[in-house]
């Protein structure tokens, strides 16, 4: 199983562009996740999707879309892209969070935003 | 709302040593769970250790090791005989048994020097 990719790692962005940070998982999971985490700080949640076609907004939602079409991905898109959006942004999944299973996360992408 | 707090920024220790990393938090819940996530320089996040909120018995994994201290909302996270590949950024999680979101502490950056 390749588990949770992300592409692209790494992208800058001029500021007002947009662009779909991808995301995909191959174990079947239910629950995925959009974060993003900023320089010394934690995980902040933009968007999550507890199965197809279902999408719910997070923490920090302003400035980004969620659809969720499939199981298996889970695009994260950026519209207008602002400074405030340079971070590194997470991916992530779970079977179910019913009790306390596991959440696997993606290698990253690092989004610059000039 | 539910909020997560790790006060150590930042710690050393050297190599071989015994680690407690301190995490406390906030809820009026009696049914959630707790987790420590590990995020090394590659910035891939782990899952180290998870501890329910209804066992008295603190987890333990290999070398690592919580105190679970459910009056006081504490979840501190001991590394025992502390490896160089311990060093990354740890994060103290916490979620609802019935939720379906984490809420992250901001993280403490750990080095273990040789």
């Amino acid at each position: 199983n390749a588990g949770v990719t992300q592409t692209p790692k790494f992208r800058i962005l001029k500021i007002g562009q947009s662009m779909t940070l991808q995301c995909a998982q191959d174990m079947n999971h239910n629950y995925m996740y959009w974060y993003r985490q900023d320089p010394g700080m934690g995980l902040k949640l933009i968007y999550y999707s507890v199965g197809a076609g279902i999408t719910d907004k997070g923490e920090v939602p302003n400035g980004y879309n969620v659809s969720r079409s499939t199981t298996e991905d889970f695009p994260l898109r950026l519209e207008l892209a602002a400074p405030s959006q340079t971070s590194v942004y997470f991916c992530a999944s779970s079977y179910s969070l019913a009790g306390g299973e596991e959440q696997f996360f993606g290698p990253g992408t690092r989004l610059t935003v000039l | 709302a539910q909020t997560v707090t790790q006060s150590q920024p930042e710690m050393s220790v050297q190599e071989a040593e015994t680690v407690t990393l301190s995490c406390t938090y906030d809820t009026s819940e009696n049914n959630y769970y707790l987790f420590w996530y590990k995020q090394p320089p590659s910035r891939q996040m782990i899952l180290v250790i998870r501890q329910e909120a209804y066992k008295q018995q603190n987890a333990t994994e290999n070398r690592f090791s919580v105190n679970f201290q459910k009056a006081a909302k504490s979840f501190s996270l001991k590394i025992s005989d502390s490896q160089l590949g311990d060093t990354a950024m740890y994060f103290c999680a916490f979620k609802f048994r019935a939720g379906d979101k984490i809420i992250f502490g901001k993280g403490t950056r750990l080095h273990i020097l040789p």
